[in-house]
């Protein structure tokens, strides 16, 4: 299994502000994600954050207003930019380990975003 | 694109088995069905997956048809923290992202 924290739990920011959030993983792990989580809504995957090399973004979401990071194999940030009241949601790292043969996603704890 | 459909909501009386269902009708022959949970303000958690045998773990059990179509995730004796929204996936266990349906909400009574 794999333990996933995240920095901050909660933040209240002003509109046109950054965020930046922080998930750390306590084992190194081939994969990792960032997903959004709108009130009252399932997950949506924003990106893959690969290690070494720039994130894939899924349809709908731009590295300008995400752009994310991960220097290694247990650390990835998702900043969200230029900040709106639509961008409060939860935000959720994940990463994928292998379990057998099949792979587990564990996810974080998430991070509760509300934007004024 | 969602491959399962769930109920959006059941409730469960504490103490009873909770039995929350799951139709893939068009799962692939190396898609597995997991399941997971979401607490209200937590992150999903990992509860169990199968291929087509049924499985148990310490937290439910997994019940497949034979033609692999549909699913039961089984809570044996549910209780007030299992009140959570369960999400049926099918994946193939590979190298890429989670698919979220809706999932199903369900509400344990005291």
């Amino acid at each position: 299994s794999a333990v996933i924290s995240q920095k901050p739990s909660r933040d209240i920011c002003q509109r046109g502000t950054s965020l930046t959030i922080q998930c750390q993983v306590d084992s190194q792990v081939t994969m990792m994600f960032w997903y959004r989580q709108q009130p009252g809504q399932s997950l949506t995957l924003i990106a893959t954050a690969n290690q070494g090399s720039e994130a894939t973004y899924e349809s709908g979401f731009v590295i300008d207003k995400f752009p994310i990071s991960r220097p290694n194999l247990t650390f990835s940030t998702l900043t969200v930019s230029n900040m709106s009241p639509e961008d409060s949601s939860i935000y959720l790292c994940s990463a994928l380990l292998p379990h057998g043969p099949v792979y587990e996603q564990y996810f974080g704890p998430g991070t509760r975003l509300t934007v004024t | 694109d969602a491959k399962t459909t769930q109920p959006t909501s059941m409730d469960c009386a504490e103490g009873r088995a909770a039995n929350l269902p799951c139709n893939h009708s068009t799962i692939s022959g190396n898609e597995y069905v997991y399941w997971y949970r979401q607490i209200h303000s937590q992150g999903p958690q990992y509860i169990i997956h199968g291929l087509k045998n049924n499985e148990t773990n310490e937290m439910a059990s997994l019940i497949i048809t034979e033609d692999r179509k549909s699913s039961t995730l089984i809570l044996p004796h549910a209780t007030l923290r299992d009140t959570a929204v369960y999400y049926c996936i099918v994946w193939a266990g590979r190298a890429n992202n989670l698919f979220f349906g809706t999932g199903t909400r369900l509400t344990v009574i005291p």
